[in-house]
């Protein structure tokens, strides 16, 4: 079963305008967390934000925040400001902790991010 | 402080021979972890290692791949006998005790003729 669920095709942006990319999961594991990671067209993986799934509140980190729905098992990214160096692959991911806090991530399929001047 | 660091950043080998790719972690950080990035797709998990023990091995292909991260020096993954489908990138994480937080190397690029 998949459990990270990226379906957005492909998304465009105006420059300065804020964009918000969908992730939903599967997990019946009641302790998790929930990952955005940016890969530009040179290949890295940079991280970008972290959402417990113990947390109150949604995780912010700059212009990124994270719009997390528990009950509806949705993870979202917000990009506030779009920039040009936002145009990207974007992936979401998730770590069930059934062996402890460090622990494999799944990976979505991403999506594409272009941001237009 | 230097990030998670991997060389060599694009390895080509032909088919048949043994591919060797090494992930240095940040400093402080004795959890790694590999990923396998095939073209248009996320990453796939493979294998997480602390020093001298492999934790979790379940996505790892059950023939020709091995990895470690002895006492001293890098992680390694070890790639015997490549075939045209090994062909991916190579990404190794890695992360302190108790933190969430993975982050990854630059990646290898494998690339088998």
């Amino acid at each position: 079963a998949q459990k990270i669920t990226q379906t957005q095709p492909g998304m465009f942006v105006q420059e300065k305008e804020a964009v918000t990319l969908d992730c939903t999961y599967d997990t019946s594991d009641p302790s998790y967390g929930l990952f955005w990671y940016k890969q530009p067209s040179s290949g890295e993986m940079i991280f970008l934000i972290y959402q417990g799934s113990y947390d109150q509140q949604n995780a912010t980190e700059g212009r990124y925040s994270l719009n997390f729905q528990k009950a509806r098992k949705s993870a979202n990214l917000v990009i506030s400001a779009s920039q040009l160096g936002d145009s990207a692959m974007y992936f979401c991911a998730m770590r069930e902790t059934t062996i402890g806090a460090n622990s494999k991530l799944t990976f979505g399929k991403g999506i594409t991010l272009s941001v237009r001047p | 402080n230097a990030g998670v660091m991997q060389n060599p950043r694009h390895l080509v080998r032909r088919r048949g021979q043994e591919a060797r790719l090494r992930c240095s972690p940040m400093k402080g950080h004795s959890h790694v972890y590999w990923y396998r990035q095939l073209p248009e797709e996320g990453l796939k998990f493979m294998v997480y290692l602390q020093k001298e023990n492999i934790i979790d091995e379940s996505g790892m292909p059950k023939e020709r791949f091995s990895a470690e991260f002895p006492k001293e020096g890098p992680s390694i993954l070890r790639i015997q006998q490549v075939v045209r489908g090994d062909s991916a990138a190579y990404f190794c994480a890695s992360s302190p005790p108790l933190a969430p937080e993975q982050y990854f190397g630059p990646g290898t690029r494998l690339t088998v003729t």
